[in-house]
């Protein structure tokens, strides 16, 4: 199985601060890669898949990156709106698998 | 506009069965495959299984965790995936959602989960 691994598991930002999450495969899935990000309650929402194309109707300042086994999300200036778990996920081969969740938080 | 919408779920003792269905809309079903994907509370994502479509021989994929005890199974004519899940244990406590996979007529056919539906909690419990 590929193991996703993100960090940091949490973190605390103020308004306005560029925010990166990473996420590392235990293997390389070249850029079948998704970030998805999930508020309280809510069901998860697909942001980013390819490992940088971002999804219809997504805020541009939402970016990914990455390929191989190393990959990022990067929020180019956090919002109170923002608030929310972000997940990665390989779809390269099965089972597919997500990162343990990134809690993201304003200072 | 594209919808899923889960529902079945409930409480179950330990042992038991339980079926989830979920109704999709708004996109052509016949050309995706479909996914279940569940949260444990307060935990992270874990996917379930897959089900694919009519050009892919309608194959389906399981976690480990849920092999043998769950099926995924589709009706094209209703647009309509679901879920059989057997034997049920405590940690299959979760809530499910339904989530559309990638286009596909037939190969390899990589993507994510565009589209999630709301979700259906089941609990497994004495």
């Amino acid at each position: 199985d590929i193991q996703m691994t993100q960090s940091p598991s949490s973190l605390s930002a103020s308004v306005g601060d560029r925010v990166t999450i990473t996420c590392r495969a235990s293997q390389d899935i070249s850029n079948y890669l998704a970030w998805y990000q999930q508020k309280p309650g809510k069901a998860p929402k697909s942001l980013i898949s390819a490992a940088s194309s971002l999804q219809s109707g997504v805020p541009s300042k939402f970016s990914g990156s990455g390929s191989g086994t190393d990959f990022t999300l990067t929020i180019s200036s956090l919002q109170p709106e923002d608030i929310a778990t972000y997940y990665c996920q390989q779809y390269k081969s099965y089972p597919l698998t997500f990162g343990g969740g990134t809690k993201v938080e304003i200072k | 506009e594209v919808q899923l919408v889960e529902s079945g779920g409930g409480l179950v003792q330990p042992g038991g069965s339980l079926r989830l269905s979920c109704a999709a809309s708004g996109f052509t079903f016949t050309d995706y495959y479909m996914d279940w994907v569940r949260q444990a509370p307060g935990k992270g994502l874990e996917w379930v299984g897959r089900t694919r479509n009519k050009p892919s021989r309608y194959t389906t994929e399981y976690a480990a965790s849920v092999r043998g005890r769950f099926t995924v199974s589709r009706d094209d004519s209703s647009s309509s995936v679901f879920l059989q899940m057997n034997s049920l244990k405590t940690e299959d406590t979760a809530v499910y959602y339904c989530a559309r996979g990638a286009y596909c007529n037939g190969g390899f056919c990589p993507d994510n989960f565009a589209y999630w539906g709301r979700g259906t909690l089941v609990t497994v419990s004495s």
